[in-house]
């Protein structure tokens, strides 16, 4: 049972670029969607979340853009650079520590 | 503080072995999960822990066992391994939303 769609699978773009990786939930009590960035061979680490009282939220390079009505959330990388490559992983959940669902993931290549 | 650490980093096993995969966090987190990782698949949960003496379920429960008798520490534990089970684990822990994952533990079954 997928709750949380992510795509695309894999995604490459020129330095500079702007990759663009975008989620779709079913659950409307979900109320906390957080996106990972996880490099080869590291464990998954919180990149900006976001909570759906907000349209959008940017923290440096990285723009959670969040659409309650259509149930999607996307990232969005300004200017991306060839470390921003690793796979990128959207996530919900709903208030306090319930567990989280988490997308696919996205494997992102910013070449140079 | 190490944060969530994870033993061991590789291991292989026979087909029917036994092992048990130890996640440590320093943080003093209530809650701990067990995800695995597999290509195309994401991240899936196996079990978790709202505190110590306690475990739940998660989505991918069978073939695996779990333990928090100390509030540190998260024990995951396979009973008769089996090839399926080839997978990157990965141990979590929490105080409020955000997860604190470890390094991972490769484990491949033959």
């Amino acid at each position: 049972q997928q709750q949380v769609k992510q795509s695309p699978q894999s995604l490459i773009v020129q330095k500079g670029g702007i990759p663009i990786i975008n989620c779709a939930y079913e659950n409307t009590a979900f109320d906390y969607f957080p996106w990972y960035q996880q490099f080869p061979g590291k464990g998954p680490a919180l990149l900006i979340a976001i909570r759906p009282d907000v349209s959008e939220k940017k923290e440096g390079r990285f723009t959670i853009s969040f659409n309650k009505s259509a149930k999607q959330f996307s990232l969005h990388i300004m200017d991306s650079q060839p470390g921003d490559s690793a796979t990128y992983f959207c996530a919900a959940s709903i208030s306090g520590n319930t567990p989280l669902v988490f997308g696919k993931g996205t494997r992102l290549s910013v070449i140079a | 503080n190490a944060g969530v650490t994870q033993t061991p980093k590789f291991r292989v096993l026979k087909t029917g072995q036994s092992m048990t995969l130890l996640c440590a966090q320093d943080m003093n987190h209530e809650y701990m999960y067990w995800y695995r990782q597999d290509p195309g698949m994401g991240l899936r949960l196996i079990h978790y822990s709202v505190g110590e003496g306690t475990t739940a379920k998660g989505e991918v429960p069978d073939g695996y066992n779990v333990s928090r008798l100390k509030k540190q520490n998260f024990l995951l534990g396979l009973e008769s391994a089996a090839p399926s089970q080839t997978s990157v684990y990965f141990c979590a822990s929490s105080y409020s939303q955000q997860r604190y994952f470890g390094p991972g533990t490769r484990l491949t079954v033959t």
